[in-house]
C-alpha cells in the first residue's frame, strides 16, 4: 500500500528556514515524478514545485523561485523542500504528492508551516 | 503560466441532484486535466484523470468531459459524501496549476 508522510513543519519567524520531510512507502520511489502543494488556511491548492525521477529536472512556482529547493534521495525513498527566507504568505499545510504522469494519485496527510513573529 | 478558472465557487445543491462544475484554461490543455474532491481537513482526492478517465475506486457518478480550454465534472446524482470541495488541475506544463475550488454545499 502507498504512504506517504510529510514532516518538519512548525513554526517559524519570518526570514527564517524550514526542511520538510516526505517519506515514501508502497511504491518504487525512483520511478515517478514527486510534488510539493500547499494550501494556505481557509485557501485553494497552489502547487509549489516537483521534481523529475532522477532529481535532474526541477520546476518551482514564480511565487517561491530563488527561496525553495526541492529535493529527493532515492536510496531513503524521501522528499524535501528546503525552504528559506520565509514569508508570511507562506503559511500553509504542505502535501507531497506521487505524479502520475501528470496527475497526483496519492498525497501525504501533510504538515503545517505558519511564519509568524 | 496556464490560469484555472473554476465556476461556479460555490454551488448549493440536494442529495439526488445533478452538478456541473465548469473548468476554463488560458490556453489549449488537450486532455491534460484533473479533477480532486478535498473533505475538510483531509487531503485531496484524486477523481479524474486526462479530462474522462475515472480513477480506480471513484464512483461511476462523477464523470469528466471537455478538452482544449474548457472541461466539465458532472455528478449525475449527489450524494451526502460529495459535499466537499472540488479543484481542477492542468498539467500541460511541467508548471502545474489549480483552479480556485468549488464548494458544494447543502441545500
Amino acid at each position: 500500500e502507498v504512504h506517504l508522510v510529510e514532516s518538519g513543519g512548525g513554526l517559524v519567524q519570518p526570514g527564517g528556514s524550514l526542511r520538510l520531510s516526505c517519506a515514501a512507502s508502497g511504491f518504487t520511489f525512483s520511478s515517478y515524478w514527486m510534488t510539493w502543494v500547499r494550501q494556505a488556511p481557509g485557501k485553494g491548492l497552489e502547487w509549489v514545485a516537483n521534481i523529475k525521477e532522477d532529481g535532474r529536472e526541477k520546476n518551482y512556482v514564480d511565487s517561491v523561485k530563488g527561496r525553495f529547493t526541492i529535493s529527493r534521495d532515492n536510496a531513503r525513498n524521501s522528499l524535501y523542500l528546503q525552504m528559506n527566507s520565509l514569508r508570511a504568505e507562506d503559511t500553509a499545510v504542505y502535501y507531497c504528492a506521487r505524479d502520475r504522469r501528470g496527475s497526483y494519485d496519492y498525497w501525504g496527510q501533510g504538515t503545517l508551516v505558519t511564519v509568524s513573529s | 503560466d496556464i490560469q484555472m478558472t473554476q465556476s461556479p465557487s460555490t454551488l448549493s445543491a440536494s442529495v439526488g441532484d445533478r452538478v456541473t462544475i465548469t473548468c476554463r484554461a488560458s490556453q489549449s490543455l488537450i486532455s491534460w486535466l484533473a479533477w480532486y474532491q478535498q473533505r475538510p481537513g483531509k487531503a485531496p482526492k484524486l477523481l479524474i484523470y486526462k479530462a474522462s478517465s475515472l480513477e480506480s475506486g471513484v464512483p461511476s457518478r462523477f464523470s469528466g468531459s471537455g478538452s482544449g480550454t474548457e472541461f466539465t465534472l458532472t455528478i449525475s446524482s449527489l450524494q451526502p459524501d460529495d459535499f466537499a470541495t472540488y479543484y481542477c488541475q492542468q498539467y500541460n506544463s511541467y508548471s502545474r496549476t489549480f483552479g480556485q475550488g468549488t464548494k458544494v454545499e447543502i441545500k
